[in-house]
């Protein structure tokens, strides 16, 4: 039973260029979840998709949108980087009637 | 990998050892809580949950505790081994399966051989 898998697993972009990441989520799991987390702190949640609409937002701005397919895989897009965007982005799956959520190994971004 | 907890507080302990993980948190609405372990370059695992009408729950060599007066969570670990080595998240959610979590700023456990 393969876990929540996200692609790919290191990026380098520029200051200015757009990104996105990809998640799959556990076998069964209908509903996924976006964080960031910079060094040494703990994640941050970013917004959450369900039915493929966005259900639930964090503080974060307009430059970072999402989506969720039919198969329940999603996508992380964040347009006009920042140098402060670098991070890890770690993607958590769950299901419906479940509040655990399990993560993936995450994308190190990292913004030049 | 990078290591993700360079400025986290940090508890030291023996090899067969029992440790003991705090975490304060900050919602009185707060009615899920998981605990997470986050090795160095890997996302974090889920260890073990409660919910707000329990106080206590076991799992193999874990206990969370959760004291809702004083909104205190622990996370206790029988007999550490080096594999327990890792960045330790608390989590806090509310409002059922819709959840976000919001979480702690972690603590680092270095188990000692």
């Amino acid at each position: 039973d393969a876990g929540v898998t996200q692609s790919p697993t290191h990026l380098i972009k520029t200051r200015g260029q757009q990104v996105t990441l990809r998640c799959s989520p556990k076998s069964g799991h209908d509903t996924v979840s976006w964080y960031q987390q910079a060094l040494g702190q703990g994640p941050q949640f970013i917004f959450q998709y369900y039915e493929e609409e966005e259900r639930q937002r964090g503080n974060f701005p307009d430059r970072f949108s999402g989506h969720q397919f039919p198969n329940y895989s999603s996508e992380l897009n964040v347009n006009a980087l920042l140098l402060g965007d670098s991070a890890l982005y770690l993607c958590a799956s769950s299901s419906r009637g479940s509040e655990t959520q399990y993560f993936g190994p995450g994308t190190r971004l990292l913004v030049l | 990998g990078e290591s993700v907890g360079l400025h986290l507080p940090t508890l030291s302990v023996q090899e067969g050892d029992n440790s003991i993980i705090n975490c304060a948190y900050s919602n009185s609405a707060s009615d899920y809580f998981i605990w997470y372990k986050q090795e160095s370059g890997k996302g974090p695992q889920f260890i073990i949950d409660i919910r707000s009408n329990m106080d206590k729950r076991q799992g193999q060599r874990v206990t969370v505790l959760l004291n809702k007066t004083v909104k205190h969570l622990s996370l206790q670990i029988a007999a550490t081994q080096p594999g327990d080595s890792a960045v330790y998240f608390c989590a806090e959610g509310w409002g059922g399966a819709t959840n976000k979590l919001i979480f702690g700023t972690g603590t680092l456990l270095a188990v000692q051989p």
